[in-house]
């Protein structure tokens, strides 16, 4: 059975550090890896989706990177601001055409002024 | 505008009394999800769909019920209700075409309390 781990669980930085949030997973055979941010008392927002043939994956100040064979991922954060203070997510992806996601717990990210 | 959709957002119900959350998608999306978030435990999934008329169960299905005769609408009922079904529900959607599509869109959360 699949298991993703997030560590740290919490992780709290002053503005304008670069941080990497850090996944971890069992079972390599997997299709993709998506990371997600979850704001207090709301729902889940796709941030990045890597493919399990990619190594990474960027969005504007996001960088994922995947590792496969060592069933490891990072998302890598350039200059965090208080706004991305969230809870982020990883979630693998089992199969094409077999949609189930396995979630991390998350890492919950406390960016101060 | 593309979205996911639940109501109600928030329930406050007692044991045994049958309740159904909606869920629609407006993206025509074939793969639609339910899954629960706990404390401790974070997000299992509950049941999903590939398509209309085609549901099957995820982790944690045990007390409930849920049926896709449309494919925009994804219910999730709860027949008899019990406390250990106090949670936060979330619906969620994706097309099954591969690659970013894949990527999973989200309703905004369900908090059921049933007393």
């Amino acid at each position: 059975k699949q298991e993703v781990t997030q560590i740290p669980a919490a992780l709290s930085v002053p503005e304008g550090e670069n941080l990497v949030l850090n996944c971890s997973f069992t079972d390599s055979a997997i299709y993709n890896l998506q990371w997600f941010r979850q704001d207090p008392g709301k729902g889940l927002t796709s941030l990045l989706l890597i493919q399990s043939s990619q190594r990474e994956q960027t969005s504007g100040r996001l960088n994922a990177s995947l590792d496969k064979s060592s069933g490891r991922s990072t998302l890598y954060i350039a200059a965090s601001q208080p706004g991305d203070s969230a809870t982020y997510l990883c979630a693998v992806q089992r199969g094409s055409g077999y949609s189930t996601l396995t979630f991390g717990k998350g890492t919950m990210l406390l960016v101060s002024p | 505008e593309a979205q996911v959709t639940q109501n109600p957002r928030y329930l406050i119900t007692v044991t045994g009394k049958k309740l159904t959350v909606t869920c629609s998608q407006n993206m025509n999306h074939e793969y639609m999800s339910w899954y629960r978030q706990d404390p401790g435990l974070g997000l299992r999934q509950i049941y999903y769909s590939m398509n209309v008329e085609a549901t099957d169960k995820g982790d944690v299905p045990e007390g409930y019920k849920v049926s896709r005769k449309e494919k925009r609408n994804f219910p999730l009922i709860l027949e008899s209700p019990s406390p250990n079904q106090t949670s936060l529900y979330f619906c969620a959607s994706s097309l099954l075409a591969g690659g970013h599509r894949d990527t999973q869109y989200f309703g905004p959360g369900t908090r059921l309390t049933v007393l």
